[in-house]
């Protein structure tokens, strides 16, 4: 079984200032691992995605993500924060069941930029 | 820009008021999900198509059904909604390719559900 640990469920950042949201997974195969944004009232948005390409994954928005197999992480960062960015992330690990692709979610991590 | 498209935005019903939710692609992908997501929490899986095979989750309530009359379209119907279904809905298409870990799963912007 897989799942995800998302380990911080508030982050708060100054605005410019870099941006770090944790994320650790746990998957019997080769995961695939996403980063989604949920800002208020919208649906979610895919920031990124890794699938056993480059373990450097850049996404839009500036965000980008590193998988690490030997510490189970795929943390989102960003070297610059803006207040546009505040919203709610979620880690989402992908693995294939019969006909579909099941997400498992992290409990999300909501960020808040501040001037 | 292709993309998914879910109408109303927002739905106000009454309590045992059967309501639907509309759900249309042009991504062309063959399956097809809905979500229930409640405030301050991740997505839950409701059920998916898989072309025109339905595709239920054990713990998903009666109360729920669904529709896909086509690739594009996909409705969720809730037959008598109670206080508790009050949530935002979001659908999700992905194409099948294979891929060992899944595919991509692209989201609409969702139909926030209010129950009187």
């Amino acid at each position: 079984a897989q799942s995800v640990t998302q380990l911080d469920s508030h982050v708060s950042v100054s605005e410019g200032t870099p941006v770090l949201l944790r994320c650790n997974y746990s998957s019997s195969y080769s995961p695939s691992l996403f980063w989604y944004v949920q800002h208020p009232n919208k649906g979610l948005q895919l920031l990124l995605k890794y699938t056993s390409a480059a373990t450097l994954v850049k996404g839009i928005n500036g965000f980008e993500a590193e998988f690490k197999k030997s510490e189970t992480s795929f943390h989102l960062t960003k070297p610059s924060a803006h207040m546009s960015d505040a919203a709610e992330y979620f880690c989402v690990v992908s693995e294939r069941a019969g006909t579909a692709s099941k997400l498992t979610f992290g409990t999300g991590t909501r960020l808040q930029v501040t001037l | 820009d292709a993309m998914v498209i879910q109408n109303p935005r927002y739905q106000v019903t009454q309590f045992g008021k059967p309501v639907t939710l509309s759900c249309s692609q042009t991504l062309n992908h063959n399956v097809m999900y809905w979500y229930q997501q409640k405030s301050s929490q991740a997505p839950k899986l409701l059920f998916h198509y898989y072309d025109k095979d339905f595709n239920n989750e054990a713990d998903t309530p009666d109360n729920f059904q669904s529709r896909r009359p086509n690739t594009s379209f996909c409705f969720l119907d809730i037959r008598s909604p109670g206080l508790g279904d009050a949530a935002m809905y979001l659908c999700a298409t992905s194409s099948d390719s294979g891929y060992p870990s899944g595919e991509t799963q692209y989201f609409g912007p969702g139909t926030r559900l209010l129950v009187l």
